[in-house]
């Protein structure tokens, strides 16, 4: 089975805080990729980063970066000094690769205050 | 470019009415994926056709629920008969390849639908 757990359901923080969103997730597949997104109030869905399941490589992109386990299976997501357009939806999303579709986490609404 | 477009953006129905949801897809893109997201959840897989064939439609949550691409481009969501567990938002999706080349779906900007 798939799945995906994101265990805030919000987060509040004040602007240039550093904020960490985690994700932990299932699978039996041994080939995936792992995904956050973001959902701005204006409802699509925006591609932030992609993980292979081959590659624990824990990278930095401007502000974001992430850190993948897959010891823990977790694939957690930060951004640094965070700024009040951060303010959205962020969800974690598994794709195994031998199946057909994303699994999505039920999503964590970050409220970035000024 | 553009990106993906869906009409209506906000639909309400009456309960039993029929509703049809467009989806134009990013140009070029094989891949089109429906999902349904409900209020504070995350998207949840309804169907997938890689160009005009549908390839895993495991997600429709019953038989009132049929999609289509015919010239695998634009793709047309319907559902039959809406009952008010069908409200959500219905978003698309599209891919530049395959599936299992794990690229990155984007997304259009989701179809709320409403049913009293």
């Amino acid at each position: 089975a798939q799945k995906v757990t994101q265990a805030q359901t919000e987060i509040s923080v004040v602007e240039k805080e550093d904020v960490t969103l985690d994700c932990v997730y299932e699978t039996r597949d041994t080939t995936y990729y792992l995904f956050w997104y973001k959902q701005p109030p204006s409802g699509e869905l925006v591609f932030l980063i992609r993980r292979n399941s081959f590659d624990e490589q824990n990278e930095i992109s401007g502000r974001y970066s992430w850190n993948f386990q897959k010891s823990t299976s977790s694939f957690n997501f930060t951004i640094t000094a965070s700024q009040v357009v951060d303010s959205a939806v962020y969800f974690c999303a598994l794709f195994p690769v031998y199946g057909q579709n994303f699994v999505f986490g039920p999503g964590t609404r970050l409220s970035v205050l000024p | 470019g553009a990106g993906v477009s869906q009409s209506p953006r906000y639909k309400v129905a009456k309960r039993g009415q029929d509703v049809a949801l467009r989806c134009d897809p990013i140009s070029g893109h094989v891949s089109l994926f429906w999902y349904q997201q409900a209020l504070g959840q995350g998207p949840e897989f309804l169907t997938y056709f890689q160009n005009e064939a549908q390839l895993d439609k495991s997600g429709l949550p019953s038989d009132r629920f049929f999609a289509e691409r015919p010239e695998g481009s634009v793709s047309t969501l319907k559902i039959q008969r809406t009952q008010q567990e069908d409200s959500a938002v219905y978003l698309c999706a599209s891919s530049l390849a395959g599936t299992s080349s794990g690229y990155e779906q984007y997304f259009g900007p989701g179809t709320r639908l409403t049913v009293t």
